[in-house]
């Protein structure tokens, strides 16, 4: 069974960088496409983007300049690094493995982290 | 605000039918038959139910259905039950730049 689990501080100063892993266990993280996806508190889930196992990134157009994903097959993980983050970036974070062979379908998701930012 | 328009909530009883609502516009839904929907309850890993506007992903109930007009998206959900208590967010495909975007998601009451 499929499982994710992301991990990484709750709490994160404005200014700083928020990072999280995602750590994937009953798959490989190849051949696969992994996703960030974030909700903040009271409203609807959004896509931050999605990485390749080859390491190819698309990135949500409003998140590009602040966000880095990375894969690190040796651990079996993904990561998110999102710079500058201000109050608006507290949300609750989800990673997600994309459905191989569907378009926009996320058929396992994390349970998700909730992050602060907050001084 | 969510780039696709979901009631806020709804309500039903067991045994009951009921019918959640996502109106995109004509670059997403009305678009792309790639709509999918999420169930998603407190604390737990939203779970897909339905892609490609009606496909039921192996070990999803058939009660479990979806449909597209034009601009708008539904899921129907027959057969209340009180295990269906969640939140349902809709999904859809935006174009290779967005890729997707979601509704607000839809809280179902089983009363």
């Amino acid at each position: 069974q499929v499982q994710l689990q992301e991990s990484g501080p709750g709490v994160v100063k404005p200014s700083e960088t928020l990072s999280l892993n995602c750590t994937v266990s009953g798959d490989s993280v190849i051949p696969h496409y992994w996703s960030w996806f974030r909700q903040p508190p009271g409203k609807g889930l959004e896509l931050i983007g999605y990485i390749y196992y080859t390491g190819d990134t698309n990135y949500n157009p409003s998140l590009k300049s602040r966000v880095t994903f990375s894969v690190d097959m040796s651990k079996n993980q993904f990561s998110l690094a999102l710079t500058s983050v201000t109050a608006a970036d507290t949300a609750v974070y989800y990673c997600a493995r994309e459905s191989p062979g569907k378009v926009g379908a996320a058929d396992y998701w994390g349970q998700g982290t909730l992050v602060t930012v907050s001084s | 605000q969510s780039a696709l328009t979901q009631p806020a909530s709804v309500s039903g009883s067991p045994g009951q039918s009921i019918t959640i609502t996502c109106t995109g516009t004509s670059s997403d839904v009305g678009r792309y038959n790639y709509v999918s929907w999420y169930q998603h309850r407190p604390g737990k890993a939203p779970k897909l139910i339905i892609y490609d506007v009606n496909q039921r992903p192996s070990g999803v109930s058939y009660r479990f259905s979806g449909a597209k007009s034009g601009n708008t998206a539904s899921l129907t959900i027959s057969g209340l039950q009180a295990e269906d208590e969640a939140t349902y967010h809709c999904c859809s495909f935006a174009g290779a730049n967005t890729y997707v975007v979601f509704g607000g998601g839809t809280h179902l009451t089983v009363l």
